[in-house]
């Protein structure tokens, strides 16, 4: 069974702040790391697939590092809005087919 | 480009009846995913096809879940003699290709067995 832990599982901040979040998975086997926005109601959103060690990858004022030797990635997020609120979903894949998703984190940006 | 569409998006069942859910790939997709979301659970794999093939069914329950996906039409999955622990969200994904390209969601179904 492959463990994928994200932490914290919820985070409050206030708009215009600064945040980060971290997921960790094996070390062994690795072929790439997926993160996802998932609002309520909605589909999850793909944000990045990452699959290099050392990889860093931005979509706006998201970016997220990756670090396959220790297992673990973090997503940033910069200068946090409203709009921002969702469930941050990480999942793993180890060449297989199949994505094995951490619990998540979801963060609630007040304005 | 029509994303992935799953439906219906909301399917109210009694106890040992059958649920048919369908998705719909994103065009030009020939790999298809199936998750589920159990109640204060997160998302865990079911089901991978391709076209007229089941490539991985490693997550699927043992008995009275099935999953096609014929070469034309969309993917179905067949929950027979629903309990009331199936009562879900039940997610299907979508990629062009295996391996670590990005694999695209649907909304979701949201199977409620009474």
């Amino acid at each position: 069974i492959l463990n994928v832990e994200q932490s914290p599982q919820s985070l409050h901040v206030q708009e215009g702040d600064s945040t980060n979040f971290t997921c960790s998975f094996p070390s062994s086997n690795f072929y790439a790391l997926h993160w996802y926005r998932w609002e309520t109601a909605k589909s999850p959103e793909a944000l990045f697939v990452m699959t290099l060690n050392g990889d860093e990858k931005k979509k706006g004022r998201i970016s997220a590092t990756l670090n396959t030797k220790e297992g673990y990635s973090y997503l940033y997020i910069k200068g946090s809005q409203p709009e921002d609120s969702a469930t941050y979903l990480c999942a793993f894949n180890n060449a297989g087919n199949m994505l094995t998703f951490g619990g998540g984190t979801r963060l609630m940006v007040k304005p | 480009n029509a994303g992935v569409m799953q439906n219906p998006r909301h399917l109210v069942r009694r106890r040992g009846q059958e649920a048919r859910l369908r998705c719909s790939p994103m065009k030009g997709h020939s790999h298809v995913y199936w998750y589920r979301q159990l109640p204060e659970e997160g998302l865990k794999f079911m089901v991978y096809l391709q076209k007229e093939n089941i490539i991985d069914e490693s997550g699927m329950p043992k008995e009275r879940f099935s999953a096609e996906f014929p070469k034309e039409g969309p993917s179905i999955l067949r929950i027979q003699q629903v309990v009331r622990g199936d009562s879900a969200a039940y997610f299907c994904a979508s990629s062009p290709q295996r391996g670590g390209n990005e694999q695209f969601f649907g909304p979701g179904t949201r199977l409620t067995v009474l």
